[in-house]
């Protein structure tokens, strides 16, 4: 079973559509992430989170939005899609209380299509 | 700003060569060290990290990679690659201080039969 889910898997829509990427994890961690991969950057955080009421801003959080609804869900938003935000999306997870050995674990991934 | 660079872009190699891919960061601080993989159409995985202690790494499948602290870097090795390590590496740094993990732009490894 794994551990952290993405849903969608893949996923086509047009310009200036909403859009809501959803993460789920059973791992019982604090800290979940938000990123985007995009070739030949790697991957760039978007947003994170370190419990349910403390969101972040990574370093290109412009065009999205999230919302921790639990520990285990946090989703990500395209209020507006655009077509650079054509990209693959993963989500992460940490667990604080791990001191010294904060590794993240990383879902399947979402590809994303904008056209 | 904390960067990590990996100097090597696209590898090719044929099977039982032996590879060594570089990182380096810029971040003087404690830090976790981290070389993820990512294998064609599938999620990262980890394959190996470093915390505190032997700066000599093992991980999975045959990797290592060595910290030395004075270059800042954390290179990957594996003495003789197969196919099957056909994928894509990243390397990658969490400060203590930010506690933000920053990815090198990854390197594409190829390995012909």
């Amino acid at each position: 079973d794994a551990d952290v889910t993405q849903t969608p898997r893949n996923r086509i829509t047009k310009t200036g559509k909403r859009i809501m990427l959803e993460c789920s994890q059973t791992k019982g961690h604090d800290r979940m992430y938000w990123y985007r991969q995009d070739p030949g950057l790697g991957l760039r955080l978007i947003y994170y989170s370190f419990d349910v009421k403390d969101i972040n801003k990574g370093e290109i959080s412009d065009g999205y939005s999230v919302s921790r609804q639990a520990q285990a869900k946090f989703s990500l938003s395209l209020e507006s899609a655009i077509p650079n935000q054509t990209a693959l999306y993963f989500c992460a997870t940490s667990d604080s209380s791990r001191s010294g050995n904060n590794e993240q674990f990383f879902g399947p991934g979402t590809r994303l299509t904008v056209l | 700003a904390q960067s990590v660079s990996q100097h090597n872009h696209h590898v090719i190699l044929s099977e039982a060569a032996s590879l060594e891919l570089g990182c380096n960061y810029s971040y003087g601080g404690t830090v976790n060290l981290f070389w993820y993989v990512q294998y064609p159409g599938q999620h990262l995985q980890l394959l190996l990290k470093y915390f505190s202690g032997d700066p000599l790494v093992k991980g999975i499948k045959g990797f290592e990679a060595e910290f030395i602290k004075s270059k800042f870097s954390f290179n990957l090795r594996k003495p003789s690659v197969q196919w099957s390590d056909t994928a894509e590496y990243f390397c990658a740094v969490l400060s203590y201080n930010t506690d933000k993990l920053i990815f090198g732009t990854g390197t594409r490894l190829q390995v012909f039969p």
